[in-house]
C-alpha cells in the first residue's frame, strides 16, 4: 500500500540551528516526491519536488530509495521557517498526490 | 493574479443539511482538484478533474457528494446530507496540466463544521 509518514508532529528548534523534517514512504513504483509548506494563514505552497533537485529557502531534501526516505533539511533554521510541512508522493502518473500528516517546525530567537 | 479562488471561506451547517463549495482555478489551468484535510491530517484527494471530466473520482463519497466542473472552469463540491464527520477543511488546487513537474495551485481553503 502507498503511505507517507510523518513520524514527528512537532519540531522546535532555535533560530541557527539545523532542522531536518523526516519523511518516509512506501510505494511499488518509482516514487516522485514533493514537500509542500503550509505559513500562518497562508495557503500550502510548493516548496520543492525531488525531479528539479533544487534548493529552496535554503531547504534541500535527497531522495534515499535504500531508506525510502525523503528527508527536508536546513543548515540554519531562520524564525520565518516556522510553519507546516508535508511530504507528499505521487502516486500516478497524472500527478495524484498522497501527502503526509504533516510536521509542526517552530523556529525560537 | 488571484490564485485560486474558493468560497465561502467558512460554513456552519447542522448534520443532515446540505452544503456547496465552489471553486475558480487559475486562469489556462485544465486541471482542478478537490482535496479534504480533516484535523491533524494532510490533504486527501477527493475527485481530480482534466477539464470537465472526471478523470479520477474514487476517493470521493458518492453516496453524498458530488462535483461539477461545467465548461471546464468554476467547480462546486456538494454534500447532501452532511454528517458530524464531513467537518474538515476543503481544499481545491489546479495545474496546468497531468505532467508530473506541474505545480498544484492550492486555494485557501472551506473549513465546514457540521453540528
Amino acid at each position: 500500500a502507498q503511505r507517507v509518514t510523518q513520524p514527528e508532529k512537532l519540531l522546535s528548534v532555535f533560530k541557527g540551528a539545523p532542522v531536518e523534517l523526516k519523511c518516509n514512504y512506501s510505494y511499488s513504483g518509482s516514487p516522485e516526491l514533493f514537500w509542500y509548506v503550509q505559513y500562518s494563514r497562508q495557503r500550502l505552497q510548493l516548496l520543492l519536488r525531488h525531479i528539479s533537485r533544487e534548493s529552496i529557502k535554503g531547504f534541500t531534501a535527497d531522495l534515499n530509495k535504500g531508506e525510502t526516505s525523503f528527508h527536508l533539511k536546513k543548515p540554519f533554521a531562520q524564525e520565518e521557517d516556522s510553519a507546516m510541512y508535508y511530504c507528499a508522493l505521487q502516486t500516478d502518473s497524472w500527478g495524484k498526490l498522497q501527502f503526509g500528516a504533516g510536521t509542526q517546525v517552530v523556529v525560537t530567537p | 493574479e488571484a490564485g485560486v479562488v474558493q468560497s465561502p471561506r467558512y460554513k456552519i451547517i447542522e448534520k443532515k443539511q446540505p452544503v456547496a463549495f465552489w471553486c475558480n482555478p487559475i486562469s489556462g489551468h485544465n486541471t482542478l482538484y478537490w482535496y479534504r484535510q480533516n484535523l491533524g491530517q494532510g490533504p486527501e484527494l477527493l475527485i481530480r478533474y482534466e477539464n470537465e471530466e472526471a478523470v479520477d473520482d474514487s476517493q470521493l463519497p458518492k453516496d453524498r457528494f458530488s462535483a461539477e466542473r461545467l465548461k471546464g472552469v468554476d467547480s462546486t463540491l456538494k454534500i447532501q446530507p452532511a454528517e458530524l464527520g464531513d467537518s474538515a477543511v476543503y481544499l481545491c488546487a489546479s495545474s496546468l496540466g497531468q505532467l508530473i513537474y506541474n505545480e498544484q495551485f492550492f486555494g485557501p481553503g472551506t473549513r465546514l463544521t457540521v453540528l
